[in-house]
């Protein structure tokens, strides 16, 4: 079955530290893996995407993610954070002929300052 | 390049009425998807447009429906509203070629079903 797992609901960091959100995958082909962050009352907002290649990928605002394979997961990391940062993220995979994505069920960041 | 626009912003129905919902994509963008978003179930998949076909269908009854016209703007349409149906209604678009494209998503439509 294709899922897409991000097992921490809520993680809150102060301001300055550095970010992980994880994220696993379950996809029977070659996925594509994206991350989006979503400000309270607005839209999806593309953080970075994987497609093949190099798997550390590089984003906006200053995040990463690395794509590992073997461990099908695709963490979102950033080394220090702001407190604009505070949002909640997706991780999402898809794959194919189709712009159909499965999300995770998102993890909420808090910013401490 | 203006982003993907979505209106109303909010809807506020009552139960058994219908609802359409619109969405411009991006100029250029001939693919249009459509998500549900709610607390319970997070993000889920409705369905996608490309050149006026539905290529894709999520999980959800036929009281569930879309359009795209040939300008590639794209309406949803919800008949027969349930309380559950209360739900961020997100719309996405992508360019020509599908393969791992990116979703640009607009900032919704706020449907509120009483």
């Amino acid at each position: 079955a294709q899922s897409v797992t991000q097992p921490d609901i809520h993680i809150t960091v102060s301001e300055g530290a550095s970010l992980e959100l994880r994220c696993n995958y379950s996809y029977g082909a070659t996925p594509y893996l994206f991350w989006y962050v979503q400000s309270p009352g607005q839209g999806l907002q593309l953080l970075l995407k994987y497609f093949s290649g190099d798997t550390l990928v590089q984003g906006i605002k200053g995040f990463e993610a690395e794509f590992k394979r073997s461990q099908s997961s695709f963490n979102l990391r950033k080394p220090s954070v702001h407190w604009s940062d505070a949002a909640e993220y997706f991780c999402a995979v898809g794959g194919g002929a189709t712009n159909k994505l499965i999300f995770g069920t998102g993890t909420l960041l808090a910013v401490q300052p | 390049k203006a982003g993907v626009t979505q209106t109303p912003r909010y809807l506020i129905k009552t139960r058994g009425q219908q609802v359409t919902l619109s969405c411009s994509p991006i100029s250029g963008h001939r693919s249009v998807s459509w998500y549900q978003q709610t607390p319970g179930q997070g993000l889920q998949f409705l369905f996608e447009y490309f050149s006026e076909t539905q290529r894709n269908k999520g999980n959800f009854p036929g009281r569930f429906s879309g359009r795209q016209f040939s300008n590639s703007r794209s309406e949803m349409n919800v008949s027969t509203l349930e309380l559950g149906d209360s739900a961020l209604y997100l719309c996405a678009s992508s360019p020509l070629s599908p393969e791992g494209s990116p979703l640009h998503f607009g900032n919704g439509t706020r449907l509120t079903v009483t």
